[in-house]
């Protein structure tokens, strides 16, 4: 089974900086996709990003970028000119891209993002 | 309707009673999924419908909890003789699928949730 792990429970950034989100997770799969949501107190899980594993180039969106390490099962997360509204709950998560296979998906414990003004 | 939506917002049930909470898909969105997060914690994964049918069901907890999507759109999990370690917050979330059933690189759109409080 599939598991992701978030190692940071919270985490802190003054405004306008950058501040990367970890992200593991353990596969015997070669082909699968890997996402960070962002969860407010609204409760929606947002999609953030998302990185197919069959492509070596990072995914970027904006300011968000991640760093997919394949060989040592790492995708964190890189948000840059951080602002207010950036802060929430992010989660990884983890879907299999078997054909047939379920597209559920496995979800990390999240991180909690401060954003400081 | 624009979005997933999720009724109730909130419930608060007393334990041993059932409760039935309501996910409204996305328009043509044939996958949908049923998520349990508790305080805390990441999403947990209960169900996913393809259609009308449970592709996969592995992640029900017990036989009190049942879900059912009869005509393909609107779901409903159903849980039985709630306890008070029922309380979390329940995700519902739906995708377009891909033709014969192949996993696609497809967005999973998710609604507000509704948060079950067991007392």
């Amino acid at each position: 089974a599939q598991t992701v792990t978030q190692s940071q429970p919270e985490m802190s950034v003054q405004e306008a900086e950058t501040v990367t989100l970890s992200c593991t997770y353990d596969t015997s799969e070669s082909d699968y996709y890997l996402f960070w949501y962002k969860q407010p107190p609204s409760r929606q899980m947002i999609l953030v990003i998302r990185q197919e594993a069959y492509k070596q180039q990072n995914a970027t969106e904006n300011r968000f970028s991640v760093n997919f390490q394949k060989a040592a099962k790492s995708f964190s997360l890189k948000i840059s000119d951080s602002q207010l509204g950036d802060a929430a709950m992010y989660f990884c998560a983890y879907r299999t891209c078997l054909q047939g296979g379920s597209e559920k998906l496995v979800f990390g414990k999240g991180t909690k993002l401060t954003v400081n003004p | 309707g624009a979005g997933v939506s999720q009724t109730p917002s909130n419930k608060v049930t007393e334990k041993g009673k059932y409760v039935e909470l309501r996910c409204d898909p996305i328009s043509g969105h044939t996958a949908l999924y049923w998520y349990r997060q508790s305080l805390g914690q990441g999403p947990e994964f209960l169900i996913y419908f393809q259609g009308t049918g449970a592709a996969d069901d592995s992640g029900l907890p017990n036989d009190r909890f049942f879900a059912v999507r009869p005509e393909g759109s609107v779901s409903t999990l159903k849980i039985q003789r709630t306890e008070r370690g029922d309380s979390a917050v329940y995700l519902c979330a739906s995708s377009l699928m891909g033709r014969l059933g192949a996993v696609v690189n497809t967005e999973a759109f998710f609604g507000q949730g509704t948060r079950l409080t067991v007392v």
